[in-house]
């Protein structure tokens, strides 16, 4: 059964750092992007980023709200997707999910198949 | 950014009873619209893609429908199983990937 299981959650505070993992198993990770998205507490499910796989460059793209604090990297041999999270604000605290693409072709005309039980990070002094 | 909206926020019904949920875009996506069912401490899990085609293993009683700005998501015999929140997400029109806020289906 394909799985994607997040790590790395916990309490920080204000202005610290934070690497989220999502560790994947039973499908060929490499070919597929990946995505992150957070659902702060009583708020609909946010898209933070995503990477695509090596195939296309293994480029990224962020959600503005994130642009330029958060990052996403990925180990294809470890089948590890991360996400960076840096100068973390209050508004930062949600459950963070990672997700896989429907397909392996890189349309971005795609939903999203296979979630994660996702990690929470609360951010607070 | 595209909006979606929802409605109702939450509906009560029997097991056994046929229920719609709907979904708006701010602007068109096209077909380009998934449906998701999410239930406490899960991860979202995907029903419908390409607004009307089940996704891998999705039972029949779930089915979509709608184009351009409007859409439905039909149970057509709602079982035990099927209390949870339903999410709306359109990948036409990105970035940003937007949801809407949730249906929640609760028994009655």
């Amino acid at each position: 059964e394909v799985q994607l299981v997040e790590s790395g959650g916990g309490l920080v505070q204000p202005g610290r750092s934070l690497r989220l993992s999502c560790t994947c198993s039973h499908f060929t990770f490499g070919d597929y992007a990946m995505s992150w998205f957070r659902q702060a507490p009583g708020k609909r499910l946010e898209w933070v980023g995503f990477m695509r796989s090596q195939a296309y460059g293994a480029t990224t793209e962020y959600a503005a709200s994130v642009k330029g604090r958060f990052t996403i990297s990925r180990d294809d041999s470890k089948n590890i997707a991360y996400l960076h999270m840096n100068s973390l604000k209050t508004e930062d605290t949600a459950v963070y999910y990672c997700a896989r693409d429907r397909t392996t072709v890189n349309i971005r005309l795609d939903p999203f198949d296979v979630w994660g039980q996702g990690t929470l990070v609360t951010v607070s002094s | 950014e595209t909006v979606m909206t929802q409605s109702p926020a939450t509906l009560s019904v029997s097991p056994g009873e046929r229920v719609t949920l709907s979904c708006t875009t701010s602007q068109s996506v096209g077909k380009n619209l998934a449906w998701y069912q999410q239930k406490p401490g899960q991860g979202p899990r995907l029903l419908i893609y390409d607004a009307s085609t089940r996704a891998t293993d999705i039972s029949a009683r779930f089915s979509g429908s709608g184009s351009g700005t409007e859409f439905t998501l039909t149970i057509s015999s709602l079982q035990s199983e099927d209390f949870a929140v339903y999410y709306c997400q359109q990948y036409n029109n990105w970035p940003p990937y937007t949801f809407g806020q949730g249906t929640k289906l609760e028994i009655k």
